[in-house]
């Protein structure tokens, strides 16, 4: 089975561009988590789903950020615009409502932010 | 609320020998308990879990018993490999507050030839 796919691996862009994460869950997870890793803050959890419902999104830094999940299949976390202070690595991960709490992570998306 | 506290790092160790990377946390209910590894370059992946008090996880060589009279869930292995540097993570949940899990800061290991 594929596991969580991440795109872009990595993005660089310059400062003020809008970004696009996007995150394939693994076929029949019905959670799914959006976190951010930087050397400074650790990992962070940014927002998470439910069934394509935002359940949780109190991680979100600020309004620049946005993250939707149109469908059990795709999300994306969006940041508009872009910051230096953005750089970081982001990871999706999902999990089913069956599993005892285990999160499959993606490989993340490294972006730097110039 | 619900936090863990791991040691920090960076723990250097020769191949071979003993490892310990301490973990311990704080709960109001009764959490599942984890360890997280992750290699350069990679997400993170679970690399073993427990769900009550006195349970052992176990994977690769490692082991962590939960401890609840201690609230410590300690990472261990008998003997290390280069293949071993990583970065592991102590993490909780407590299913029945929500549904996210509670990572500590990491520990950075590195293991010399």
């Amino acid at each position: 089975d594929a596991g969580v796919i991440q795109s872009p691996r990595h993005e660089v862009t310059e400062m003020g561009q809008e970004v696009t994460l996007r995150c394939k869950p693994i076929s029949g997870h019905d959670y799914l988590f959006w976190y951010r890793q930087t050397m400074m803050r650790g990992l962070e959890l940014l927002i998470y789903f439910n069934n394509n419902v935002p359940i949780d999104d109190s991680g979100m830094p600020e309004d620049r950020f946005s993250a939707k999940m149109p469908n059990a299949s795709f999300s994306t976390l969006k940041i508009q615009p872009s910051e230096p202070r953005d750089s970081a690595v982001y990871f999706c991960a999902s999990r089913d409502r069956e599993s005892t709490d285990t999160q499959y992570f993606g490989p993340g998306t490294r972006l730097t932010v110039l | 609320g619900n936090s863990v506290t791991q040691m920090e790092g960076p723990v250097t160790l020769s191949e071979e020998a003993f490892l310990t990377i301490n973990c311990t946390y704080t709960a109001t209910g009764y959490p599942s308990l984890f360890w997280y590894v992750q290699y350069p370059g990679e997400g993170l992946q679970l690399l073993l879990k427990a769900t009550k008090a006195d349970d052992k996880g176990s994977n690769k060589g490692f082991e962590a018993t939960y401890r609840k009279e201690t609230t410590s869930f300690h990472l261990e292995k008998g003997s290390v490999q280069v293949s071993d540097s990583a970065v592991y993570f102590c993490a909780l949940s407590d299913r029945s507050r929500d549904d996210k899990i509670i990572f500590g800061k990491g520990t950075r290991l590195h293991i010399l030839p």
